[in-house]
């Protein structure tokens, strides 16, 4: 089975610019996370998708929005881009959305602002 | 004060050593993941357990819900198992996961 994976892997972009990042889950997997990597911060969970809801929302500004589809692939959105938003942005998927269930992480995307 | 705190923050072992991280945690979880992200960013999951203890190979996790405490131990290291090594504990609501600051381990040859 196919683990997930994220595209693009690495992405250069500009202040200002936005920026579209796509995870797909494993497959049967319904529920997909989303955590932004800082040296600074550490790990930070952005939101999270169950069934095309988004089911909790960490502590970003709007400028970071996200979607699930009906496939359960999930896109993540950032808009107008600030120099701190260079990160790895990883993405989890689980079986269903309950906390004791494992999640499996894609390899991430690492996202530069210039 | 974090809701998960890893110790040590940096560790450096010699190969064949015997390595313990400890991790505390201060929310009401159901269960704790450990994982392990090698340079280049790639997070492995290694165990969740919610009681007891888990073993893969030569790496043990053991958690003590009453005492909010868990402890990866790692027999017989090895350099390949330099990695940094986080603990995570998602809220009862479900999926959110706040992590543990990370043990950076260096097992040198």
């Amino acid at each position: 089975k196919a683990g997930v994976t994220q595209t693009p892997r690495y992405l250069i972009k500009t202040r200002g610019q936005q920026v579209t990042l796509s995870c797909s889950p494993i497959s049967g997997h319904r529920s997909v996370s989303w955590y932004q990597q800082t040296p600074g911060q550490g790990l930070q969970f952005l939101f999270e998708y169950f069934s095309e809801t988004q089911r909790n929302k960490g502590n970003f500004p709007g400028r970071f929005s996200g979607r699930q589809f009906s496939n359960s692939r999930s896109e993540m959105n950032v808009s107008t881009l600030e120099l701190g938003d260079s990160a790895l942005y990883l993405c989890a998927s689980s079986l269903v959305a309950e906390s004791y269930n494992e999640q499996f992480f894609g390899p991430g995307t690492r996202l530069t602002v210039l | 004060k974090n809701e998960v705190e890893q110790s040590p923050q940096n560790l450096t072992a010699q190969e064949g050593e015997f390595i313990t991280i400890n991790c505390s945690y201060s929310v009401g979880i159901s269960a704790l993941h450990w994982l392990q992200q090698h340079p280049g960013g790639g997070i492995v999951s290694l165990f969740m357990l919610s009681s007891g203890k888990k073993k893969h190979g030569r790496l043990i996790a053991t958690i003590n819900i009453q005492e909010k405490h868990s402890s990866l131990h790692i027999t017989a290291s090895h350099p390949r198992d330099s990695a940094v090594y986080i603990c995570a504990a998602p809220l009862p609501q479900g999926g959110k996961l706040i992590f543990g600051q990370g043990t950076e381990l260096s097992v040198k040859p």
